[in-house]
């Protein structure tokens, strides 16, 4: 089992959608959870921490359910400007990262 | 505030040669990590320097290398290129163990 899993995607959505990238991860221990955006050839950026409690930053909504290891985040009112890859990242000791392999976003107009 | 600053932007190598990569982390961080992400996959973390010394290993061979400068600046090193080498590589640095990582442009290598 992959220590970061996320859907594969590509998603297609028009603007205005909804969307909700998945994320699972194998280790318990795992102490702090991401999602960085990647834009085509760029390095990847801290999009939002994500907590037990949930937490929203405008459009973007994360969660985290630690006794399931489930990583989520929602997009709404989704904008052209939010085509991106979607990486989701767990940190254990030491503050190194774990990446998923991504899912990519393609907003359409 | 400088941010995380790459160089070069993009190289080209043949396989078996030898490979520098730099780094300059964001000013007042003094910790610096290596990930390679190859096409289509997320960043792999190579290594990791805090104060110059070595703090943690990702799954890569002996032939990858770093440095850590009094400055924290950074070198990554490849030797014995291989064409699976060829990759985006991406310096990160933290301020501490517990902060969030600030990424370079990345140096894009090919190895023919």
């Amino acid at each position: 089992r992959k220590e970061v899993e996320q859907d594969p995607g590509p998603f297609n959505v028009p603007e205005g959608a909804t969307v909700a990238f998945n994320c699972t991860y194998s280790n318990s221990a795992s102490q702090s959870f991401f999602w960085y955006r990647q834009d085509c050839r760029k390095e990847p950026k801290l999009l939002m921490s994500v907590y037990s409690s949930g937490n929203e930053d405008g459009r973007f909504t994360a969660q985290l359910n630690r006794a399931s290891q489930y990583i989520s985040l929602l997009i709404r009112d989704s904008k052209l400007s939010d085509s991106a890859t979607y990486l989701c990242v767990v940190q254990g000791g030491y503050s190194t990262l774990t990446f998923g392999k991504g899912t990519m976003l393609l907003v359409s107009p | 505030e400088t941010g995380v600053t790459q160089s070069p932007t993009h190289l080209i190598k043949t396989r078996g040669q030898q490979v520098t990569l730099r780094c300059s982390s964001q000013s007042g961080h003094n910790t610096v990590s290596w990930y390679q992400q190859a096409l289509g996959q997320g960043p792999q973390f190579i290594f990791q320097y805090y104060r110059e010394e070595e703090n943690g290993r990702g799954n890569f061979p002996p032939r990858f290398s770093g440095l850590q400068f009094p400055n924290y600046s950074s070198e990554l090193n490849v030797n014995a290129l291989e064409l699976d080498d060829s990759a985006l590589y991406l310096c990160a640095s933290s301020l501490d163990n517990d902060s969030p990582l600030h990424f370079g442009n990345g140096t894009r290598l090919t190895v023919t």
